[in-house]
């Protein structure tokens, strides 16, 4: 079954304590993307990637790192997470250009940081 | 710059009665242009898109969206709502050739029996 998915899905944490959400997809797509969605402002986008090694900064990059070591994974990293990172978080995919290819988007991790 | 607003946080239908959700976009560039449904704890589905085509587009639970140049909107609508429509939907748009989507800030429908 062609998908994308996120762990862990639901995770509590500490200020300052570092993690990772990990992200997958089977659909040998070479565009995945990270968001954040937060009440009333719909989705931004933090980061993206265009192809393995080939990453960007999106909207909100603050705070954040990712990586693009495979084609299939694509790592969201909080160095030292903080509440205003709070958040429920959005891993998306596409085959290449995101205007014109649909993105599938993963079931997403609710992120809260203490 | 590219931004879309999405007129009513809130839309509340009874069930049988038509939908509409209101959608407008700027774009500098001629853009591609969706609706994406979130199901309660659920991630995010694609209902419909345009890239310039048809500009009545036909999407997937009887939902459609017309494109209209002139006024700059992408409305969606249902003739019939159903139960298993009440979720959030976002209006998204992705400048021409360019990389990226942008989210409108998502309108909430609640179907009442």
């Amino acid at each position: 079954e062609a998908q994308v998915t996120q762990n862990p899905r639901y995770l509590i944490t500490v200020t300052g304590k570092k993690l990772t959400v990990t992200c997958s997809q089977n659909m040998n797509h070479e565009y995945m993307s990270w968001y954040r969605q937060d009440p009333g402002l719909g989705l931004r986008q933090i980061y993206y990637s265009m192809n393995v090694e080939v990453t960007d900064k999106g909207d909100v990059p603050e705070g954040y790192k990712v990586s693009r070591k495979e084609k299939r994974n694509f790592p969201l990293i909080l160095e030292s997470p903080s509440p205003n990172q709070t958040s429920l978080y959005f891993c998306a995919s596409s085959f290449s250009l995101a205007g014109v290819n649909t993105q599938y988007f993963g079931p997403g991790t609710r992120l809260t940081v203490l | 710059a590219q931004s879309v607003t999405q007129l009513d946080s809130h839309v509340s239908v009874s069930e049988g009665t038509p939908v509409l959700l209101r959608c407008n976009y700027s774009s500098s560039y001629s853009p591609s242009l969706f609706w994406y449904v979130q199901h309660p704890n659920k991630g995010l589905q694609l209902l419909l898109k345009y890239t310039s085509a048809a500009t009545l587009v036909k999407g997937i639970n009887g939902f459609e969206a017309e494109f209209k140049k002139s006024e700059t909107s992408f409305h969606l609508t249902k003739p019939s709502a159903h139960m298993s429509d009440a979720a959030e939907y976002f209006c998204v748009v992705s400048p021409g050739g360019y990389n990226k989507l942008i989210f409108g800030a998502g309108t909430r429908l609640a179907v009442h029996p």
